[in-house]
């Protein structure tokens, strides 16, 4: 059964314009996530993150909002760019002790910024 | 120059063959993971270790060892290689402890391919 469910496998927006990539899970017990973007051919990338005490976090143009209700999350990037252009992936751990090491990934979207 | 050092990219094995996939980072991170990436699969962990001397098994550990006798150093060991297991291949290390705003860092991949 997939725990982290990234239900779009791929998304194509103008530059300029916001990016939102959707995630949902099904374990209560996760309580920290995490995003992450892939070029080809490269290894994941981290871009950000948040715990299960917050319903919003930013850095720069990456937002990423939890409504842990509905175990939904969100990424916006605002403005998107052509280097943008990747494979984003969804992750979740359960933060037992206060370690987040061991992450659960979603299957990914594929986001294509058109110039 | 910091970070995941992983070794070989590419590999192509015979069905039965054994051999070990090396890992190694420089930021003395306490926890490594390795992770494998199928297409349409997402990112699944394979094995894991919290520190020096500490394993453990991750979602999809069969045909692989792990050991961790260093910090720094986390190969994974194939067994008898079997088609099943042609994939990409990541480690990714982890200052963990929670840190909000910190996530693994990857490596850039290794590519096997059993023939």
């Amino acid at each position: 059964d997939q725990q982290v469910k990234q239900n779009s496998p791929s998304l194509s927006v103008q530059e300029g314009r916001i990016s939102i990539l959707n995630c949902d899970y099904t374990n209560s017990m996760f309580d920290y996530f995490l995003w992450y973007k892939k070029y080809p051919a490269e290894g994941p990338t981290f871009l950000i993150s948040i715990s299960s005490i917050k319903d919003k976090n930013e850095d720069g143009r990456f937002t990423v909002f939890l409504n842990k209700s509905a175990k939904h999350l969100s990424l916006h990037i605002v403005p998107s760019q052509p280097g943008d252009s990747a494979v984003y992936f969804c992750a979740a751990s359960p933060n037992s002790g206060g370690s987040n090491y061991k992450l659960t990934f979603g299957k990914g979207t594929l986001l294509t910024v058109n110039p | 120059n910091a970070g995941v050092t992983q070794t070989p990219k590419f590999q192509v094995l015979k069905t039965g063959q054994s051999m070990t996939l090396q890992c190694a980072q420089d930021m003395n991170h306490e926890y490594m993971s390795w992770y494998r990436q199928d297409p349409g699969m997402g990112l699944r962990l394979i094995h894991y270790s919290v520190g020096a001397g500490i394993t453990d098994q991750g979602e999809v550990p069969n045909g692989y060892n792990v050991s961790r006798s260093t910090t720094e150093d986390f190969p994974l060991r194939l067994l008898s290689a079997a088609p099943s297991q042609t994939s990409v291949y990541f480690c990714a290390s982890s200052r963990g402890t929670g840190h909000e705003g910190y996530g693994y860092t990857f490596g850039s991949g290794t590519r096997l391919t059993v023939v």
